[in-house]
């Protein structure tokens, strides 16, 4: 058990619609990933928040948008869904960020599946 | 640019060692990682090594890193069934994210 926490698990949804997916990161992590996998283009980073604001930005669309709470969870928000964004979205989280991020390894959870028929 | 290249397929039989390669392109990663993702899983963090370090072992688990060649290799001894999964390779940016390669599967056969 990594520590991080998704959900659902599991979401299947129509074209058009909008959907929130939610994580918790490890106690004491601050910094927060999103990572999309599909069997097309691997996996992609979409964003990265640390201690609420955002460090990065990857491949992510426009119709989709992250945050990070002062609680330190994130939700990943996917709107206007199209058949193509059915992918496995994974949430993970490391300690740092900026000058201590690179000896912070990213602890994943176990990936919200997405399927929009 | 950031590039991470594996090959995409190993079939070894159990018993045997396994050996997973890797190669990258951005020569500041400080870290590298290797993951392994089971079916329907998430992704389980087996290992790293600093960018300063030639090796690493890890039980049954050796990283061997050729900085000058940017490549890496994951080596398993005695490879056993419940090793069959895809193993990632990444390397980190300075902000921490990783670019992943795009993974070996990795198939134990009786």
């Amino acid at each position: 058990d990594s520590g991080v926490t998704q959900t659902p698990k599991h979401l299947i949804t129509a074209t058009g619609q909008r959907v929130t997916l939610r994580c918790s990161p490890r106690s004491g992590d601050l910094s927060v990933y999103w990572y999309q996998q599909s069997l097309d283009q691997g996996l992609q980073f979409l964003i990265q928040y640390y201690n609420g604001e955002e460090r990065a930005k990857g491949n992510i669309l426009e119709r989709f948008s992250a945050q990070q709470f002062p609680d330190l969870h994130s939700e990943l928000n996917l709107s206007s869904l199209e058949l193509g964004d059915s992918a496995l979205y994974f949430c993970a989280s490391s300690v740092g960020a900026g000058q201590y991020a690179y000896n912070s390894p990213l602890h994943f959870g176990n990936g919200t599946r997405l399927t929009v028929t | 640019g950031e590039d991470v290249e594996q090959s995409l397929f190993l079939s070894v039989r159990e018993g045997d060692s396994s050996v997973i390669n890797c190669t990258y392109t951005d020569s500041s990663s400080t870290y590298l990682y290797w993951y392994k993702q089971e079916p329907g899983a998430g992704l389980q963090l087996l290992t790293y090594i600093f960018s300063n370090m030639d090796m690493k072992q890890d039980q049954r688990l050796t990283v061997l890193l050729n900085k000058k060649d940017k490549h890496l290799s994951l080596r398993i001894a005695d490879t056993q069934t419940g090793d069959s999964a895809i193993y990632f390779c990444a390397e980190n940016d300075s902000w921490g994210k990783l670019q992943f390669g795009a993974g070996t599967q990795v198939v134990v056969t009786p």
